[in-house]
């Protein structure tokens, strides 16, 4: 069975400093992993994935993501914050099923001036 | 902007009303989803549709009820509802099927309160 772990319900950063967003997942079929944002009163937005080829993948707004097989993590990363990254981000991976996703708890960023 | 609609945005309704949730995906996809979003709880997949039939179906009470009526429209109608039913019910839609890639594409949503 899929299942992902997001570390952290919370991350405080400020404006200007590294986002690292943790995400460790278990899948019984080849991982397909994606970042979802979701902005306050709205639905989610998909950032980027990854389904196969290079490990590091780059996504909208700055952000990228690197798959560690021997890590089973997918860890969100974006060099400098803005305040508009302030939301909520949910990693997710494809059930076995293929048509389904399981998603993470999410994590809350907050972004100080 | 988004490729799947949701109406409405906002619904408040009481316990013994009968109203629908409607969605509407413009991406061509061959599947379609409906999620409830609670506070403090994750995403719960609710009804998944492929090809506009139903296959899977995670153990929602009956008061919640799905219509797929072709690919692009998705119908949640709902019945005698809960205070702890209000939620955010999010339609999705995603291409199933051989090399398709399986991302899922997300409404903005349709916020309910149940009173």
């Amino acid at each position: 069975a899929q299942s992902v772990t997001q570390l952290g319900s919370h991350v405080s950063v400020s404006e200007g400093a590294l986002v690292l967003l943790r995400c460790n997942y278990s899948s019984s079929v080849p991982p397909y992993l994606f970042w979802y944002v979701q902005y306050p009163n709205q639905g989610l937005q998909l950032l980027l994935k990854y389904t196969t080829g290079a490990t590091l993948v780059k996504g909208i707004n700055g952000f990228e993501a690197e798959f560690k097989k021997s890590e089973t993590s997918f860890h969100l990363t974006k060099p400098s914050a803005h305040m508009s990254d302030a939301a909520e981000y949910f990693c997710a991976v494809r059930n076995s099923g293929y048509s389904t996703l399981t998603f993470g708890k999410g994590t809350m960023l907050l972004v100080s001036p | 902007e988004t490729g799947v609609t949701q109406t409405p945005r906002h619904l408040v309704m009481g316990m013994t009303n009968k109203k629908s949730l409607k969605c509407e995906q413009h991406l061509g996809h061959n599947a379609m989803y409906w999620y409830k979003q609670s506070a403090k709880k994750p995403l719960e997949l609710m009804f998944v549709y492929n090809f506009k039939e139903q296959t899977e179906n995670n153990s929602v009470p009956s008061r919640f009820s799905p219509e797929c009526p072709n690919s692009s429209h998705l119908f949640l109608h709902l019945h005698t509802l809960q205070p702890e039913d209000s939620a955010l019910y999010l339609c999705a839609s995603s291409q199933v099927g051989t090399g398709a890639g399986n991302t899922i594409y997300f409404g903005e949503g349709s916020w309910l309160t149940v009173v």
